[in-house]
């Protein structure tokens, strides 16, 4: 089956470089979700959208964005990247409106690492 | 105090034990309640989730929620090498999207 596809896996950016996340949802679902995982943390909820339209915000910080597309995938931008932004990246898709409800599947994430 | 609260372990069991995972929350509005599994550096894997009060089994997992005393745990029978990983617990919260995680519970299962 078609899981959630996160490129690239890897990423090293220098301190205030940018940086774009991409997340392909499985096939149909229409909300994506964006958390960031620090090293030897828990996951943190970033951000979700619904149908296009942003859904929820949690701790994201100022110098990021998102947005998802007409065909459902989602990119996560990240300008002025800062030592701390380094974290393993994970989007997660569900079929419905707050799948948070039924847990949701998490893509294999982005490793971001700032130098 | 972190709205999901997790003993960080390790916990260790032998091969063929009953691993018993244990997780609080604080916050009541949480609807639904999740067990993933996470080897390092991969990302979580849903293993079950629960909403109802009592006990809901899956193969060798068995989830249970108390509402009441606001306590989810996850056992795990059988345990096999292969189940050595952090385990983490997380809650939804109504009307949101998100998941609260807790800081997971690292499960050493030695042969």
């Amino acid at each position: 089956a078609a899981g959630v596809i996160q490129s690239p896996r890897h990423l090293i950016k220098e301190k205030r470089e940018t940086a774009t996340l991409k997340c392909y949802p499985i096939p149909r679902h229409d909300t994506v979700y964006w958390y960031q995982q620090g090293p030897g943390q828990d996951p943190q909820f970033l951000i979700s959208f619904y149908e296009k339209m942003q859904s929820d915000k949690g701790s994201i910080p100022d110098r990021f964005s998102a947005q998802q597309f007409s065909d459902y995938h989602s990119e996560l931008n990240m300008s002025s990247l800062e030592l701390g932004d380094s974290a393993l990246y994970f989007c997660a898709s569900s079929l419905e409106y707050r799948g948070s409800n039924y847990g949701y599947t998490f893509g294999s994430g982005t490793r971001l690492t700032v130098v | 105090q972190k709205e999901v609260e997790q003993n960080s372990g390790p916990l260790s069991v032998p091969e063929g034990a009953i691993a018993s995972l244990n997780c609080t929350y604080s916050d009541r509005g949480s609807q639904s309640f999740f067990w993933y599994r996470q080897y390092s550096g991969k990302s979580p894997e849903l293993i079950m989730f629960i909403y109802s009060n009592g006990d809901k089994e899956d193969g060798r997992f068995t989830a249970q929620l108390n509402k009441a005393s606001q306590y989810v745990s996850l056992l795990i029978r059988d345990s096999q090498p292969s189940d050595s990983a952090t385990y983490l617990c997380a809650a939804s919260i109504y009307n949101t999207d998100k998941l609260i995680f807790g800081t997971g519970t690292r499960l050493q299962v030695f042969p």
